[in-house]
Protein backbone atom coordinates (compact mmCIF):
# COMPACT_ATOMS: atom_id res chain seq x y z
CA UNK A 1 0.00 0.00 0.00
CA UNK A 2 1.17 3.31 -0.24
CA UNK A 3 2.26 5.58 2.29
CA UNK A 4 3.27 9.62 2.24
CA UNK A 5 5.48 10.97 5.35
CA UNK A 6 5.41 14.54 5.73
CA UNK A 7 8.03 15.44 8.00
CA UNK A 8 7.18 18.45 10.38
CA UNK A 9 3.48 19.04 11.12
CA UNK A 10 4.62 22.73 11.91
CA UNK A 11 7.08 24.74 9.93
CA UNK A 12 8.05 28.14 11.20
CA UNK A 13 9.65 30.69 8.49
CA UNK A 14 10.05 34.71 8.35
CA UNK A 15 8.67 36.38 5.49
CA UNK A 16 11.31 36.25 2.26
CA UNK A 17 12.75 33.60 3.83
CA UNK A 18 12.68 30.22 1.88
CA UNK A 19 10.11 27.66 2.72
CA UNK A 20 11.13 24.03 2.58
CA UNK A 21 8.01 21.36 3.22
CA UNK A 22 9.14 17.60 3.23
CA UNK A 23 7.33 14.55 1.79
CA UNK A 24 8.83 11.62 0.83
CA UNK A 25 6.63 8.61 -0.56
CA UNK A 26 6.92 4.54 -0.96
CA UNK A 27 5.58 3.33 -3.53
CA UNK A 28 6.26 0.13 -5.47
CA UNK A 29 5.72 1.78 -8.81
CA UNK A 30 6.21 5.07 -10.54
CA UNK A 31 4.02 7.41 -8.40
CA UNK A 32 1.81 10.27 -9.37
CA UNK A 33 2.30 12.75 -6.72
CA UNK A 34 0.74 16.16 -5.50
CA UNK A 35 1.03 19.11 -3.41
CA UNK A 36 -1.98 21.02 -2.49
CA UNK A 37 -2.48 23.36 -0.06
CA UNK A 38 -5.55 24.07 2.30
CA UNK A 39 -6.80 27.40 3.97
CA UNK A 40 -9.21 27.52 7.29
CA UNK A 41 -12.20 26.17 6.96
CA UNK A 42 -12.06 25.25 3.09
CA UNK A 43 -11.27 22.81 0.78
CA UNK A 44 -7.80 21.78 -0.87
CA UNK A 45 -6.10 23.56 -3.54
CA UNK A 46 -4.13 22.42 -6.35
CA UNK A 47 -0.18 23.72 -5.99
CA UNK A 48 1.23 21.10 -8.46
CA UNK A 49 1.43 17.78 -9.66
CA UNK A 50 4.01 15.22 -11.01
CA UNK A 51 3.16 12.87 -13.76
CA UNK A 52 6.41 11.68 -14.84
CA UNK A 53 7.09 14.35 -17.22
CA UNK A 54 9.82 16.88 -16.07
CA UNK A 55 10.93 15.95 -12.44
CA UNK A 56 10.99 20.00 -11.71
CA UNK A 57 7.43 20.81 -11.29
CA UNK A 58 6.81 24.42 -11.03
CA UNK A 59 3.35 25.39 -9.90
CA UNK A 60 1.09 28.30 -9.14
CA UNK A 61 2.12 31.11 -6.25
CA UNK A 62 5.63 30.70 -7.11
CA UNK A 63 5.93 27.49 -5.03
CA UNK A 64 7.73 24.35 -7.09
CA UNK A 65 8.69 20.46 -6.29
CA UNK A 66 11.52 18.21 -7.27
CA UNK A 67 11.10 14.51 -7.83
CA UNK A 68 13.73 12.41 -6.56
CA UNK A 69 13.25 8.67 -7.45
CA UNK A 70 16.65 7.53 -5.29
CA UNK A 71 15.62 9.46 -2.44
CA UNK A 72 11.59 8.52 -2.69
CA UNK A 73 10.89 12.69 -2.21
CA UNK A 74 9.23 14.95 -3.75
CA UNK A 75 9.97 18.28 -1.36
CA UNK A 76 7.86 21.41 -2.04
CA UNK A 77 10.15 24.71 -1.92
CA UNK A 78 9.33 28.51 -2.74
CA UNK A 79 12.04 31.11 -2.98
CA UNK A 80 10.61 33.94 -0.83
CA UNK A 81 7.65 33.16 1.81
CA UNK A 82 4.51 35.77 1.43
CA UNK A 83 2.38 35.88 4.44
CA UNK A 84 -0.50 34.70 2.28
CA UNK A 85 1.12 31.38 2.63
CA UNK A 86 0.62 30.69 5.34
CA UNK A 87 -2.09 27.47 5.43
CA UNK A 88 -1.42 23.87 5.51
CA UNK A 89 0.34 21.67 2.75
CA UNK A 90 -0.67 18.55 2.14
CA UNK A 91 1.74 16.04 -0.26
CA UNK A 92 -0.79 13.29 -1.91
CA UNK A 93 0.30 10.22 -3.97
CA UNK A 94 -1.42 7.58 -6.27
CA UNK A 95 -0.34 5.01 -8.88
CA UNK A 96 -2.40 4.32 -11.19
CA UNK A 97 -5.45 5.93 -10.46
CA UNK A 98 -5.38 9.51 -10.22
CA UNK A 99 -8.69 9.65 -8.37
CA UNK A 100 -7.84 7.16 -5.28
CA UNK A 101 -5.66 9.68 -3.30
CA UNK A 102 -3.24 8.83 -0.13
CA UNK A 103 -2.63 11.93 1.54
CA UNK A 104 0.04 12.91 4.25
CA UNK A 105 -0.82 14.44 7.68
CA UNK A 106 -0.02 17.42 6.33
CA UNK A 107 2.53 20.02 7.59
CA UNK A 108 1.08 23.74 8.76
CA UNK A 109 2.94 26.54 7.57
CA UNK A 110 3.31 29.79 9.57
CA UNK A 111 4.71 33.14 7.86
CA UNK A 112 6.54 35.49 10.50
CA UNK A 113 6.06 38.81 9.84
CA UNK B 1 -16.92 28.12 -14.59
CA UNK B 2 -18.61 27.37 -11.22
CA UNK B 3 -16.86 24.97 -8.80
CA UNK B 4 -17.63 21.76 -6.66
CA UNK B 5 -20.26 22.65 -4.39
CA UNK B 6 -21.24 20.78 -1.23
CA UNK B 7 -24.28 21.23 0.90
CA UNK B 8 -24.79 21.68 3.58
CA UNK B 9 -21.86 22.95 4.85
CA UNK B 10 -22.11 22.53 8.74
CA UNK B 11 -24.15 19.45 9.71
CA UNK B 12 -24.95 18.57 13.58
CA UNK B 13 -26.18 15.05 14.32
CA UNK B 14 -26.81 12.51 17.42
CA UNK B 15 -25.62 8.99 17.84
CA UNK B 16 -27.32 6.86 15.83
CA UNK B 17 -28.88 9.07 13.62
CA UNK B 18 -28.10 9.04 9.67
CA UNK B 19 -26.76 11.23 7.25
CA UNK B 20 -26.61 12.52 3.78
CA UNK B 21 -24.22 14.53 2.24
CA UNK B 22 -24.27 16.14 -1.46
CA UNK B 23 -21.73 16.96 -4.00
CA UNK B 24 -22.22 19.02 -7.12
CA UNK B 25 -19.60 18.39 -9.61
CA UNK B 26 -18.13 20.56 -11.54
CA UNK B 27 -19.60 21.16 -14.57
CA UNK B 28 -18.90 18.58 -17.48
CA UNK B 29 -17.09 16.66 -15.07
CA UNK B 30 -17.74 12.45 -14.47
CA UNK B 31 -15.74 11.78 -11.76
CA UNK B 32 -16.43 12.43 -8.12
CA UNK B 33 -14.32 11.22 -5.08
CA UNK B 34 -14.91 11.29 -1.25
CA UNK B 35 -12.75 11.79 1.65
CA UNK B 36 -12.29 12.73 4.88
CA UNK B 37 -10.73 14.59 6.81
CA UNK B 38 -10.06 14.54 10.61
CA UNK B 39 -7.32 15.31 12.99
CA UNK B 40 -6.43 12.26 14.33
CA UNK B 41 -6.38 10.09 11.13
CA UNK B 42 -5.83 13.52 8.44
CA UNK B 43 -7.24 12.86 4.77
CA UNK B 44 -8.50 9.20 3.92
CA UNK B 45 -9.97 8.23 0.80
CA UNK B 46 -13.78 6.90 1.43
CA UNK B 47 -14.67 6.27 -2.46
CA UNK B 48 -14.80 7.21 -6.11
CA UNK B 49 -17.65 7.30 -8.79
CA UNK B 50 -17.26 7.65 -12.48
CA UNK B 51 -20.38 7.31 -14.91
CA UNK B 52 -22.79 6.13 -12.13
CA UNK B 53 -20.17 3.47 -11.15
CA UNK B 54 -18.31 3.01 -7.88
CA UNK B 55 -14.70 2.17 -8.82
CA UNK B 56 -12.66 2.15 -6.30
CA UNK B 57 -13.47 2.44 -2.48
CA UNK B 58 -11.19 2.74 0.94
CA UNK B 59 -11.16 1.09 3.73
CA UNK B 60 -14.22 2.22 5.31
CA UNK B 61 -17.09 0.35 7.22
CA UNK B 62 -20.15 -0.15 5.33
CA UNK B 63 -22.22 2.09 7.32
CA UNK B 64 -20.22 4.40 4.78
CA UNK B 65 -22.18 4.35 1.26
CA UNK B 66 -22.44 6.24 -1.46
CA UNK B 67 -24.22 6.95 -5.47
CA UNK B 68 -23.56 9.16 -8.20
CA UNK B 69 -26.64 10.21 -10.53
CA UNK B 70 -26.75 10.63 -14.47
CA UNK B 71 -25.84 14.15 -13.84
CA UNK B 72 -22.87 13.42 -11.75
CA UNK B 73 -24.02 14.63 -8.61
CA UNK B 74 -22.96 12.63 -5.71
CA UNK B 75 -24.26 11.62 -2.53
CA UNK B 76 -23.08 9.93 0.28
CA UNK B 77 -24.34 8.04 3.36
CA UNK B 78 -23.42 7.44 6.64
CA UNK B 79 -25.74 5.62 8.42
CA UNK B 80 -25.80 4.62 12.39
CA UNK B 81 -23.25 7.49 13.24
CA UNK B 82 -20.41 7.29 15.66
CA UNK B 83 -18.87 9.87 17.69
CA UNK B 84 -15.60 9.59 15.25
CA UNK B 85 -17.67 9.94 12.44
CA UNK B 86 -17.15 13.83 13.38
CA UNK B 87 -15.66 14.98 10.61
CA UNK B 88 -15.11 17.46 7.39
CA UNK B 89 -15.67 15.30 4.21
CA UNK B 90 -14.17 16.62 0.85
CA UNK B 91 -15.52 15.98 -2.36
CA UNK B 92 -13.58 15.79 -5.62
CA UNK B 93 -14.32 16.07 -8.98
CA UNK B 94 -12.67 15.48 -12.51
CA UNK B 95 -13.07 15.51 -16.02
CA UNK B 96 -11.60 11.93 -16.05
CA UNK B 97 -10.74 9.33 -13.34
CA UNK B 98 -6.69 10.62 -15.22
CA UNK B 99 -7.66 14.19 -14.53
CA UNK B 100 -6.39 16.46 -12.28
CA UNK B 101 -9.10 16.36 -8.98
CA UNK B 102 -10.83 19.80 -7.68
CA UNK B 103 -12.16 20.12 -4.02
CA UNK B 104 -15.15 21.26 -3.14
CA UNK B 105 -15.18 23.57 0.11
CA UNK B 106 -16.32 20.06 2.34
CA UNK B 107 -19.13 19.55 4.76
CA UNK B 108 -17.98 19.58 8.45
CA UNK B 109 -20.08 16.66 10.28
CA UNK B 110 -20.16 16.97 13.88
CA UNK B 111 -21.92 14.39 15.82
CA UNK B 112 -22.95 14.51 19.65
Amino acid sequence: AQSVTQLGSHVSVSEGALVLLRCNYSSSVPPYLFWYVQYPNQGLQLLLKYTSAATLVKGINGFEAEFKKSETSFHLTKPSAHMSDAAEYFCAVSEDNFNKFYFGSGTKLNVKP
Amino acid sequence: KAGVTQTPRYLIKTRGQQVTLSCSPISGHRSVSWYQQTPGQGLQFLFEYFSETQRNKGNFPGRFSGRQFSNSRSEMNVSTLELGDSALYLCASSSSPTDTQYFGPGTRLTVL
